[in-house]
């Protein structure tokens, strides 16, 4: 049984476009987080949530929203998407929001055209 | 200059061999230093998790962390094919959970 799990795998789409990415945890943790990867395999977090609170906003376009509906879920919208949004995104879950053990999803693979 | 730097590699060894990986670092705040291996096309997990400085071993693997270098590394001793993949440091100053990662190393072990 998954224990972080995200959809879709793949994701190609065109530019302007809106898409969403789904993240469900069934580890009984807090906090989750969104990392994205780049294509020189760069890991950078980008949002995360505790107890459906956000936490972590780094330096990301407005254009990516993240929503929690209740601390098993942490969705990804990008509006607009751009060129330099291809990357693979990781979802991630933890059970606090200090040094915990993260444990990673296993990512989606988004491409724009 | 990036929080954490970490060669990219590639990487490549024979079978058996010691392999030696290495990250880096300028915040001084970092207290939790963590080792992740990432398979093609897959998530990273977590391999090692090292609290403040000193070694830890865990089988073949083991991780150092001496502070007041800023230095980490990663030590597979007996390297097996089945370690080929890319190696990401990771660091915390612990208190929200943000992890700063270096860039990884991509490693290959040759039958």
């Amino acid at each position: 049984d998954t224990a972080v799990s995200q959809t879709p795998k793949y994701l190609v789409t065109q530019m302007g476009n809106d898409k969403s990415i789904k993240c469900e945890q069934n580890l009984g943790h807090d906090t989750m987080y969104w990392y994205k990867q780049d294509s020189k395999k760069f890991l950078k977090i980008m949002f995360s949530y505790n107890n459906k609170e956000l936490i972590i906003n780094e330096t990301v376009p407005n254009r990516f929203s993240p929503k929690s509906p209740d601390k098993a879920h942490l969705n990804l919208h990008i509006n607009s998407l751009e060129l330099g949004d291809s990357a693979v995104y990781f979802c991630a879950s933890s059970q606090g929001t200090g040094a915990e053990t993260q444990y990673f999803g296993p990512g989606t693979r988004l491409l724009v055209l | 200059q990036k929080e954490v730097e970490q060669d990219p590699g590639p990487l490549s060894v024979p079978e058996g061999a010691i392999v030696s990986l290495n990250c880096t670092y300028s915040n001084s705040a970092f207290q939790y230093f963590m080792w992740y291996r990432q398979y093609s096309r897959k998530g990273p997990e977590l391999l090692m998790y090292t609290y403040s400085s000193g070694n830890k071993e865990d089988g073949r693997f083991t991780a150092q962390v001496d502070k007041s270098s800023k230095y980490i590394s990663l030590f597979i001793r007996d390297s097996q094919p089945s370690d080929s993949a890319t190696y990401l440091c990771a660091m915390s100053a612990g208190n929200t959970g943000k992890l700063i990662f270096g860039q990884g190393t991509t490693l290959q072990v040759k039958p």
